[in-house]
C-alpha cells in the first residue's frame, strides 16, 4: 500500500464548477499537508499549506485536513480554464524543510 | 516566491554515459536541497537530501554511487547520473529550502537515455 493515495483522474469539469480533489494517507505521523499545482513540463508550485487538522482558505482555494480519517481535500471554487493542471498532495512529518511524500497527482481539465 | 533553476531542461544521452544536472537557487541561499524523480503518471519520489558542505542522505533503494550529489555552495547542487541506462530515463526535479514553510521547486530536467 502506498503511503499516500490519490486518484490520478483525469477529471474534466465545466468552467465555473466546484472541484474537489482528495488524498488519503496511512502514516499517522504526517503533520504538515500541502497541495501543489504542476503544469506540464514544469516543477510543482505550492498552493496551500496546512498544519494538523482543520480548514484553510485562500481565495478560490480551500484545503481541509481530517487527521482522524487520514483524509485531505482541496476545493477549487469558480474553476477557470487556467486551473487546468495536475494537482499533487504532499505530506511531511516535520515541516517543509523535510522529506515530502507526494500523491500521484490528479490531472484536472477545466473546459470552456 | 523564490526562484530555482535547473540546467539543462532536457538531455538525451547514450547508454553508458554520465549526465550532470545543475540546480540553482537564484535569489536565496538554500541550506538544504532535495532531488526528486518523477516517472510518467507517478508521484515525485525523493531520491536524496543534501545539505551544503556535507554528504547527501539517500532514500532507501537509491544507489548513491550511481546518483552522485554535490552541494558545493548555498546556491548550487548537482546531480550526476553515472553510467546511465534507459531505465534511468525520467523527469528529475530539485527543490531548495532555507527557512519557513516551503521547498521551492525547479522546472525539472527530462533525461532520455537511448
Amino acid at each position: 500500500q502506498k503511503e499516500v493515495e490519490q486518484d490520478p483522474g483525469p477529471l474534466s469539469v465545466p468552467e465555473g464548477a466546484i472541484v474537489s480533489l482528495n488524498c488519503t494517507y496511512s502514516n499517522s505521523a504526517f503533520q504538515y499537508f500541502m497541495w501543489y499545482r504542476q503544469y506540464s513540463r514544469k516543477g510543482p508550485e505550492l498552493l496551500m499549506y496546512t498544519y494538523s487538522s482543520g480548514n484553510k482558505e485562500d481565495g478560490r482555494f480551500t484545503a481541509q485536513v481530517d487527521k482522524s480519517s487520514k483524509y485531505i481535500s482541496l476545493f477549487i471554487r469558480d474553476s477557470q480554464p487556467s486551473d487546468s493542471a495536475t494537482y499533487l498532495c504532499a505530506m511531511s512529518e516535520a515541516g517543509g524543510g523535510n522529506k515530502l511524500t507526494f500523491g500521484t497527482g490528479t490531472q484536472l481539465k477545466v473546459e470552456l | 516566491g523564490a526562484v530555482v533553476s535547473q540546467h539543462p531542461s532536457r538531455v538525451i544521452c547514450k547508454s553508458g554515459t554520465s549526465v550532470k544536472i545543475e540546480c540553482r537557487s537564484l535569489d536565496f541561499q538554500a541550506t538544504t536541497m532535495f532531488w526528486y524523480r518523477q516517472f510518467p503518471k507517478q508521484s515525485l519520489m525523493l531520491m536524496a537530501t543534501s545539505n551544503e558542505g556535507s554528504k547527501a542522505t539517500y532514500e532507501q533503494g537509491v544507489e548513491k554511487d550511481k546518483f552522485l550529489i554535490n552541494h558545493a555552495s548555498l546556491t548550487l547542487s548537482t546531480l550526476t547520473v553515472t553510467s546511465a541506462h534507459p531505465e534511468d530515463s525520467s523527469f528529475y526535479i530539485c527543490s531548495a529550502y532555507n527557512r519557513g514553510l516551503e521547498q521551492f521547486f525547479g522546472p525539472g530536467t527530462r533525461l532520455t537515455v537511448l
